[in-house]
């Protein structure tokens, strides 16, 4: 079972349409991680919430971080090719300082 | 260079061969980190180094074994592997603070693949 659940495992959609990808958890983190992967390279961290209820925005892209820091959702507006890729949210768990990742959800954008 | 680099980025093995890979960090972080990244499998901690020292073994097979020489740069050296164990391997590294946010800056990788 995994700690950190991310939904849907897969999306594709056409460029310009709008998502929302989720990552929920039993568990109460202090602070959460997106990242994003391209092929064949690594993760790259695209932000860290800590406060429950945050939000934070990057461009085309909505950040939000649970009320009780125990889930926390990603929104892109008007979808590029360019946001191809695998999306991965990670936690630091409230007791035990520890990274956990989720599986990650795979989106794919079409022109 | 600047972030985290990986040699090799592609790498083909035998089961009887023995090779290495090499991370090294550009950040001044004090903490690095292996990963192993299968396909439709989630990241995989394999080892995490704190300051040279290592503080997490993931119950990785002792065919892997790590070594961190200072706190810039990071080995996995191989030795009979599996054809299971092809995959990508991914090295980070992290600013650890108390309270911190552990967050990972990942190497492009490299593609392992045993025959």
């Amino acid at each position: 079972t995994q700690l950190l659940e991310q939904s849907p495992q897969f999306l594709s959609i056409q460029e310009g349409e709008n998502l929302t990808v989720y990552c929920n958890s039993s568990s109460v983190f202090s602070s959460l991680q997106w990242y994003r992967q391209e092929p064949g390279e690594g993760p790259v961290l695209l932000v860290t919430v800590v406060t429950g209820g945050e939000v934070k925005k990057l461009k085309r892209l909505t950040f939000q971080f649970g009320d009780a820091r125990k889930d926390s959702s990603l929104h892109i507006t008007a979808a590029q090719t360019g946001d191809t890729g695998l999306y991965l949210c990670a936690g630091v768990m409230e007791y035990g300082n520890k990274l956990v990742f989720g599986a990650g959800t795979i989106l794919r954008v079409k022109s | 260079e600047t972030g985290v680099t990986q040699t090799p980025r592609h790498l083909v093995m035998g089961m009887t061969n023995k090779k290495s890979l090499k991370c090294e960090q550009h950040l001044g972080h004090n903490a690095m980190y292996w990963y192993k990244q299968s396909a439709k499998k989630p990241l995989e901690l394999m080892f995490v180094y704190n300051f040279k020292e290592q503080t997490e073994n993931n119950s990785v097979p002792s065919r892997f074994s790590p070594e961190c020489p200072n706190s810039s740069h990071l080995f996995l050296h191989l030795h009979t592997l599996q054809p299971e164990d092809s995959a990508l391997y991914l090295c980070a590294s992290s600013q650890l603070t108390a309270g911190g946010s552990y967050e990972q800056y990942f190497g492009p990788g490299t593609r392992l693949t045993v025959t």
